[in-house]
């Protein structure tokens, strides 16, 4: 039971060009979404959250749109630089999980900015 | 301000086995979250330490435990270890302490089971 999913295992865009990351849930107990950037070798790195009380949350070249009624969250990054590339997380944090600290990911998605 | 720390980088294990795995919160972090994941896949929740208590655990069996100490450093724990066990395994640590979620996440360690 995949409770976040990323549908597209990879993506490839060209400097200077928005790229846009996909998500989708199923659960509506979540309380916050995040995304996180995994560089190989390294550990997941936090980029941006949103609430889900929000639809919309900016920082920088990032920007994350939430969805509710589609169930659906988007990260744009604009515009992208080859340092973007990277293997980008989903997450959501559930209400009631918040004295837990389980966050619930997805499959990731491959982004690949050319130069 | 250090990161969090994970020993060893690296690990091969035969399968029936047990393992220990160490993580080093960051500075000040009080909370550790371990996690796994398996290739191709996100990370899973496997439990959370705060105040040297677990207070929260994901699907996974008994075999998988874990400490944390008066220092906030944290040892996961695997038991009669499984092929399926092979993943890299995730530690991370908080300031927020349970209801945060701006976790500092280690580089990990990647267990193979043979």
């Amino acid at each position: 039971d995949q409770q976040v999913k990323q549908n597209s295992p990879s993506l490839s865009v060209q400097e200077g060009r928005i790229s846009i990351l996909n998500c989708d849930y199923t659960n509506s107990m979540f309380d916050y979404f995040l995304w996180y950037k995994k560089y190989p070798a390294e550990g997941p790195t936090f980029l941006i959250s949103i609430s889900s009380i929000k639809d919309k949350n900016e920082d920088g070249r990032f920007t994350v749109f939430l969805n509710k009624s589609a169930k659906h969250l988007s990260l744009h990054i604009v515009p992208s630089q080859p340092g973007d590339s990277a293997v980008y997380f989903c997450a959501a944090r559930g209400f009631g999980s918040s004295n837990t600290g389980k966050l619930i990911f997805g499959q990731g998605t491959t982004l690949q900015v050319k130069p | 301000e250090t990161g969090v720390t994970q020993s060893p980088t690296h690990l091969i294990k035969t399968r029936g086995q047990q393992v220990t795995l160490r993580c080093s919160s960051q500075s000040g972090h009080n909370t550790v979250s371990w996690y796994q994941q398996a290739l191709g896949q996100g990370p899973q929740f496997i439990f959370q330490y705060y105040r040297e208590e677990e207070n929260g655990r994901g699907n996974f069996p008994p075999r998988f435990s874990g400490l944390q100490f008066p220092n906030y450093s944290s040892e996961l724990n695997v038991n009669a270890l499984e092929l399926d066990d092979s993943a890299l395994y995730l530690c991370a640590s908080s300031l927020a302490g349970p209801g945060g979620y701006g976790y500092t996440f280690g580089s990990g360690t990647r267990l193979t089971v043979v």
